[in-house]
Formats: structure tokens, C-alpha cells, sequence
């Protein structure tokens, strides 16, 4: 089935930019997006892009999207101590949202 | 963008009770509903979808019998875990899509469920 892969952790100084990448497996995906989850609460919808499309800038937020090597990045610009959170790379099958495992970012003062 | 309302927020219950969890669309007619459990520092997994005025489709392992899904109208749709145990505490997330496919899907605030 497909899958989607990211790395569990990433540290930042406040200030830096982060960078987030996400693998993933169904070629055929028309959407992938980020979702943003913060601390018991639930996702919410960072930016999406669409499949023929290689960027999208959204203010503080660039996705770069390589199909052909199935890979997805986020870039946050001059990350704030409230970015910080779990954000889940996301590829839609169908109807279904398949979510990667969630990248546990940490801003550092 | 559309809001999802999810009921409870937390919910604490004793073993072998049922808890009925509400996943409400405020503003939009929600033709699909998918429900998620997170467990701790996982990732979200997907227990079933629902169609309005469907049986839902559940995922292999969920227990049908156990997590009742309802989606008796376009704009709501409930979880129930019947006859809780302390190994169903968790975080259930519930979204909602509108027909068409790049349609995005809005997710509920969650719930978090704890069984004592």
C-alpha cells in the first residue's frame, strides 16, 4: 500500500529556517499537503500542492515538490517558538489521507 | 476555510462503559467521513470511512463491533466505543471531505479518550 516517510525530529534556533521532508510512495497523487498539529489538539491545514506543480510559496512557507524522486519538503522561514509542533507530510488517495508518521519540530530561543 | 466541530474534547470513562464521540460539519454538507486514532508519538491511522446513509468501511484490525460509526446525515457523524478498555485510550481524530476528489479534507479538534 502506500506510504509516506519523514524523519521524527528536527531542531531549530528561533530565527533559522526549518526545512521538513517527507518521502512518499503513490505516484499517482494528485495532492500532497502539511498539516500542522499542535500539542492535543488536532491537524491543521498548513498548504497543499498540487501535483504538477514543482513550488509553492505561502508566506513563511515554501513546498518544493520532486516527483520524480517522490519527495516533498516544507521550509518554514525565520521560525517563531510557535511553530512548534508535530507536522504531518499528507498524500490523498482517493478520498483517504495517507499521513506520514509526523515531524516533532522544537524551536530553540 | 470549513470548520469540523469534534464533541467531546476529552472524555474519561470506566471500563466496560460506551463513549459516543461527535464529529459535526458547521457549514459545508460532509458527503465522507473518516475517523483517526493516534496513538502517542504516532502517526494518525485511519479507522474507517463513512458515507452518509452507508454502512461504514472499516480498515483490517478495527473492530467493528467495538467502534460504531454512524453517519446518519451530511452533517454528522459518530464514533462509539462500546464497552471501553483502558487499551482504547487514545486521541481520535474525526474529518470530513466534501465530494470531488482534490477537495480537501477538514479535520475535527480530536478527542482525547481516557478509560480507567
Amino acid at each position: 500500500g502506500e506510504d509516506v516517510e519523514q524523519s521524527l525530529f528536527l531542531s531549530v534556533r528561533e530565527g533559522d529556517s526549518s526545512v521538513i521532508n517527507c518521502t512518499y510512495t503513490d505516484s499517482s497523487s494528485t495532492y500532497l499537503y502539511w498539516y500542522k498539529q499542535e500539542p492535543g489538539a488536532g491537524l491543521q491545514l498548513l498548504t497543499y500542492i498540487f501535483s504538477n506543480m514543482d513550488m509553492k510559496q505561502d508566506q513563511r512557507l515554501t513546498v518544493l515538490l520532486n516527483k520524480k524522486d517522490k519527495h516533498l519538503s516544507l521550509r518554514i522561514a525565520d521560525t517563531q517558538t510557535g511553530d512548534s509542533a508535530i507536522y504531518f507530510c499528507a498524500e490523498r488517495d482517493g478520498q483517504n489521507f495517507v499521513f506520514g508518521p509526523g515531524t516533532r519540530l522544537s524551536v530553540l530561543p | 476555510g470549513a470548520v469540523v466541530s469534534q464533541h467531546p474534547s476529552r472524555v474519561i470513562c470506566k471500563s466496560g462503559t460506551s463513549v459516543k464521540i461527535e464529529c459535526r460539519s458547521l457549514d459545508f454538507q460532509a458527503t465522507t467521513m473518516f475517523w483517526y486514532r493516534q496513538f502517542p508519538k504516532k502517526s494518525l491511522m485511519l479507522m474507517a470511512t463513512s458515507n452518509e446513509g452507508s454502512k461504514a468501511t472499516y480498515e483490517q484490525g478495527v473492530e467493528k463491533d467495538k467502534f460504531l460509526i454512524n453517519h446518519a446525515s451530511l452533517t454528522l457523524s459518530t464514533l462509539t466505543v462500546t464497552s471501553a478498555h483502558p487499551e482504547d485510550s487514545s486521541f481520535y481524530i474525526c474529518s470530513a471531505t466534501t465530494q470531488g476528489i482534490g477537495t480537501e479534507a477538514f479535520f475535527g479538534q480530536g478527542t482525547r479518550l481516557t478509560v480507567v
